[in-house]
């Protein structure tokens, strides 16, 4: 059963700490992608990867970090620099030129405490 | 610049009533347009997307491109349509571009 694997699903941080949150798919897509969702702001793009060893960063990439060193996987780490990381994740994937859209992930809610 | 808007942060309407979730986008080029939804609990999914000129649930959305527009509408609302729903367009690199979402909700 292909699909997209996001875990944990919450995640509790303390101030000051790095946290990783993970990103699996078995769809043998190109392209993976990291959101980060808040209320009445919709989507935003934190990193995107279009091959492995390669990735940008997207429209708020400031105190996050990623990483693509297998096709299936494409973790984000939290890092302390972030101002205000208490948010919903969400992780994506699709066929490289996308022309069908995307698959997501079930999400992480990271807490911070 | 590309940007897609969707003018409405909530919609209520009552159950049988016809249903029309606003979209506009800004792109010079030749746009592709979805549809994307995300019931209480459930994973973000695609609805619709406009190259396949589909219905999905009931659900249809015709791109506009006179007036820049790519509404979501369903003829008769049922209660289990509540939900958030995200028009996204793909620019010119292939990434989604996305609009803020609305909430719809469907009343008894």
């Amino acid at each position: 059963d292909g699909g997209i694997t996001q875990s944990p699903k919450y995640l509790f941080r303390k101030e000051g700490q790095n946290v990783t949150l993970s990103c699996e798919q078995n769809l043998n897509h190109d392209a993976m992608y990291w959101y980060r969702q808040d209320p009445g702001q919709g989507l935003r793009l934190i990193y995107y990867s279009q091959i492995v060893n390669d990735f940008q960063k997207g429209d708020i990439a400031e105190g996050y970090s990623v990483s693509r060193e297998k096709k299936e996987s494409f973790p984000l780490t939290v890092t302390s620099a972030q101002k205000n990381p208490t948010a919903f994740y969400l992780c994506a994937s699709s066929i490289s030129r996308d022309l069908y859209g995307y698959t997501f992930g079930s999400g992480t809610r990271l807490t911070v405490v | 610049a590309q940007r897609v808007t969707q003018p409405e942060k909530l919609l209520s309407v009552f159950k049988g009533a016809p249903v029309e979730l606003k979209c506009n986008y800004s792109y010079s080029g030749s746009p592709e347009l979805f549809w994307y939804v995300q019931y209480s609990r459930q994973r973000l999914q695609l609805l619709l997307r406009h190259i396949s000129r589909e219905s999905i649930k009931g659900f249809t959305a015709d791109l506009n491109k006179g007036e820049t527009s790519f509404h979501l509408k369903k003829p008769f609302a049922q209660e289990e349509d509540s939900a958030m729903y995200y028009c996204a367009l793909s620019g010119s690199n292939y990434q989604l571009i996305w609009g803020a979402g609305t909430k719809l909700i469907i009343k008894p």
